[in-house]
């Protein structure tokens, strides 16, 4: 089955630095979505990414944060200047346009440790 | 607002025992119903799906789910689990059509013994 691919697996920054988190979608996908899990929180949807433009976001995803497709095969989230309580685990999906299209692939996920 | 709940945080079982997750949604609409499952270390993957048609929906791995519509709950079931069932399992809902975000319940963890 295709797979999402997400670097790093593990990140460690420290507080007030900028992150980017990397993903490689599925390559016929067309929309896109991070989300991420505070340890022991709910997943939480952070954005989703449609025709080179956010279509939605949550309220968490503020000034800080930004997503890029930079070159039609990665699909990155920024992080602007890290918060303590931007630690968590963050994941990156992709979704299609066919019978299956509202079924949602997952990467495995890159946890960033914020110090 | 959607929501989802799942009312076991923790559960415990022995091999051969029946599972059954509850998972109830707040949603004035269509919608569609997930349940993920996250093994130790690994990535969300999708254990079945209900978009239409017959509310028992079977998935991978000899598990299955209900959609009673009227008490909004999707609940997932195995008949018999196994060790390799120990995981964490999420149950997720979207509004119908087009794309979606996801939204997800708490999660229940779910550890087999032998």
């Amino acid at each position: 089955e295709p797979e999402v691919t997400q670097t790093p697996s593990h990140q460690v920054t420290q507080m007030g630095q900028e992150v980017i988190l990397r993903c490689v979608p599925i390559s016929n996908h067309l929309y896109f979505y991070w989300y991420r899990q505070i340890l022991g929180q709910k997943v939480e949807f952070l954005v989703s990414f449609y025709n080179n433009e956010i279509s939605e976001k949550s309220e968490i995803f503020d000034d800080q944060f930004s997503v890029e497709r930079p070159d039609g095969s990665n699909f990155t989230l920024k992080i602007r200047s890290t918060k303590l309580e931007d630690s968590a685990m963050y994941f990156c999906a992709s979704s299609g346009a066919g019978v299956d299209d509202e079924k949602l692939f997952f990467g495995s996920g890159t946890q960033l440790s914020v110090l | 607002a959607q929501s989802v709940s799942q009312h076991n945080h923790h559960v415990i079982l022995s091999e051969a025992a029946s599972l059954e997750l509850g998972c109830n949604y707040s949603y004035g609409g269509t919608v569609n119903l997930f349940w993920y499952v996250q093994y130790p270390g690994q990535h969300l993957q999708l254990l079945l799906k209900y978009f239409s048609g017959d509310p028992l929906v079977k998935g991978i791995k000899g598990f299955e789910a209900e959609f009673i519509k009227s008490k909004f709950s999707f609940n997932l079931r195995k008949p018999s689990v196994q060790w390799s069932d120990t995981a964490e399992y999420f149950c997720a809902v979207s509004s119908s059509g087009g794309y979606n975000k996801l939204i997800f319940g708490a999660g229940t963890r779910l550890a087999v013994h032998p």
